[in-house]
């Protein structure tokens, strides 16, 4: 079992559709959640970081996390044709040695 | 300002060969990390250098990898004999580290398609 399952998609909604994409985990360790966002034959792009329970919101974006279950969402809301990419979750245990583990990945398509 | 820089982007070498993959971090950034990213999945973790110090190299898949950043700045990558399963995205990331306000933001560069033929 891998430590960070996320469903590889793709997932197709027509634009202005509310989107949510989730990972689940395995290790209570992951103290540290971020969403990044991939283009194709790009690098991974930052889009959300949070570390606590709850939620954030930027712009269209929210992230929310849910330690007792385990479970962290990304909702796009009115969402748009370029959104359209690879959603990745990426979680860090709280040590000094900050490497990030990574879903597989959901592709998203959204469709004018 | 300039983000992390990969060169080359693209890379095709025949079985057996060696290749150097460079990685020129966010100046300023303190640690820099190298991810291999299989078509289909997610990155994985490979090593990870504090400054020039490198701190954890766990995920390098066998001793033909091998990762320097001598001066703290640039990195390289090196696969010797490469292998066909060894074609891959190979993704450096930087952050400003530990001491900063936000020690697990990663930046990543834009990747180097290693085929293996």
């Amino acid at each position: 079992q891998k430590e960070v399952e996320q469903d590889p998609g793709p997932l197709s909604v027509p634009e202005g559709a509310i989107v949510s994409l989730n990972c689940t985990y395995s290790n209570s360790a992951f103290q540290y959640f971020m969403w990044y966002r991939q283009y194709s034959r790009k690098g991974p792009e930052l889009l959300m970081y949070t570390y606590s329970s709850g939620n954030k919101e930027d712009g269209r974006f929210t992230a929310q996390v849910d330690k007792s279950s385990k479970y962290i969402s990304l909702f796009i809301r009115d969402s748009q044709p370029s959104d359209s990419a690879t959603y990745l979750c990426a979680l860090c245990m709280n040590t000094g040695f900050q490497k990030l583990v990574f879903g597989t990945g959901t592709r998203l398509l959204v469709s004018p | 300002g300039a983000g992390v820089s990969q060169s080359p982007r693209y890379k095709v070498a025949k079985r057996g060969q060696d290749v150097a993959l460079r990685c020129d971090p966010i100046s300023g950034h303190v640690s820099l990390f190298w991810y291999q990213q299989a078509l289909g999945q997610g990155p994985e973790f490979l090593t990870y250098f504090q400054n020039e110090a490198q701190l954890d190299k766990s995920g390098l898949p066998s001793d033909r990898f091998f990762a320097e950043r001598p001066e703290g700045s640039v990195s390289t990558l090196k696969i010797q004999r490469t292998q066909q399963e060894d074609s891959a995205v190979y993704l450096c990331a930087s952050s400003l580290g530990w001491t900063s306000e936000h020690p697990y933001e990663q930046y990543f560069g834009p990747g180097t398609r290693l085929t293996v033929t």
